[in-house]
Parts: structure tokens; sequence; C-alpha cells
């Protein structure tokens, strides 16, 4: 298949607990991001990658990390889950970070802490 | 910070036009997108701006002002199929995209 998957399609974690989503493209797009999407607050970067090997801080990074030990996967690690964390999470990936590239965006992960 | 505006929600009619605006005030710009997402569904990406003036796609256009901060996505001979929200991304000085909240548009028979 060509594009972005992502895993799972939706979760209920209680919390505290420890949750990893995974994202992986087929693109062999350089960059990927995760967002978050809230009701009336649109997406929000959380952390993204220009490269392999490579990590950095979106808008909200607190309580999340992120590894990109290849090109094609880029999991999202909650440490220790707590409620405000429930949200949609979305993975996206762009050819590279530059100006005219579109960011393809993998079908979300619907996370509930409770 | 990057803020970024549009309305909430807009109404319009099968075979209408409707204009959707966006404003924006970003640290730097390098272009701006705009992106279509159905309910329950992923953003697609439907156009994106870097120059001032009008961008056609289809049924679809977009304008961008650079000097106004202002953007605006029109869409033609609306669809029952194109009642989704409508994402407005500014790409700004650090290359990362600043989404607004999105405008909710209905589309009635």
């Amino acid at each position: 298949i060509a594009g972005i998957t992502q895993a799972p399609t939706s979760q209920i974690l209680a919390a505290g607990r420890r949750m990893t989503l995974r994202c992986t493209q087929d693109m062999r797009h350089n960059a990927m991001y995760w967002y978050r999407q809230d009701l009336g607050l649109g997406l929000r970067l959380i952390h993204y990658s220009n490269t392999a090997g490579t990590t950095g801080k979106g808008e909200v990074p607190d309580g999340y990390s992120v590894s990109r030990a290849n090109t094609d996967d880029f999991p999202l690690t909650l440490a220790s889950a707590v409620p405000s964390q429930t949200s949609v999470y979305f993975c996206a990936s762009s050819e590279s970070s530059g100006e005219a590239n579109e960011q393809f965006f993998g079908p979300g992960t619907r996370l509930t802490v409770l | 910070g990057q803020n970024i505006d549009q309305p909430t929600e807009m109404t319009a009619t099968e075979g209408a036009i409707v204009q959707i605006n966006c404003t924006y005030q970003t640290s730097g710009f390098n272009g701006l997108f705009w992106y279509q997402q159905h309910a329950g569904e992923a953003p697609t990406f439907l156009s994106y701006n870097v120059l001032d003036g009008l961008e056609e796609k289809g049924r679809f256009s977009s304008f961008l002002s650079r000097s106004k901060g202002y953007s605006y996505l029109l869409l033609k001979e609306l669809q029952m199929k194109d009642s989704a929200s409508y994402l407005c991304a500014v790409k700004g000085g650090d290359y990362k995209l600043s989404f607004g909240a999105g405008t909710t548009v209905t589309v009635r028979a």
C-alpha cells in the first residue's frame, strides 16, 4: 500500500499508563510529523523529524516523546498518560520540510485517557 | 507565535458558491495551504499559495495577499460531498505548519 498507516485506530487508556502510537509511511519521505486535533483548536504540532535520526519539538511537546530510527517509522510515546491527552492524533509526512511540500496525513488514532 | 483566523461555520446551497476567508499573522512566511477534512477522516491537500494571486484547480480556487495577511478558498458549483471542514495552514519562517481551527461547511439540498 502507498501512504501512511497508523495504529491503533482507537484506544482507551487508563491514566498513568504508557502508550506508543505507531506511524509508518512507504513514500520514502524525509520529514514526518505528529499532530493532535482537539475540537475548536485545530491541528497542533507535537513533534517533528526533518530526516531520519533527528527530531524536534513542536507547539505542544510536553508529555510526549518521539524517535526516528529509520525513514519509514515515527512512533509517538506517552510516558504516563493524563486525561488532557485525550485527542485525535494524526501522523503526517512530506518529501521534505521545504516551502511547497504538502503534508500527507495518516487516518488518525482516537485516544481516550480515563 | 502564529495567529490564524477563519470562520467557524458556513452554510450554502447545492450549486452555489462559498468563499472561506483566512487571515494570519505569522513569524515569517513560506506559503499557505488549504486542506479539506471530512468528518472522522484525515485532512487532504487542496491548494498551495506562496505568491500573491489566484490559483485555480477545477471547482476550487485559492487566493493570497501577503501584504494583507489574507487568503480565501472559493468553492464553486457546490456539491453535497463538499460538506466538510476546510483548514487554513501557514508555513512560517521555521518551515512548520500552523493550522487555523477550521471552517465547517454544510451544503444543503
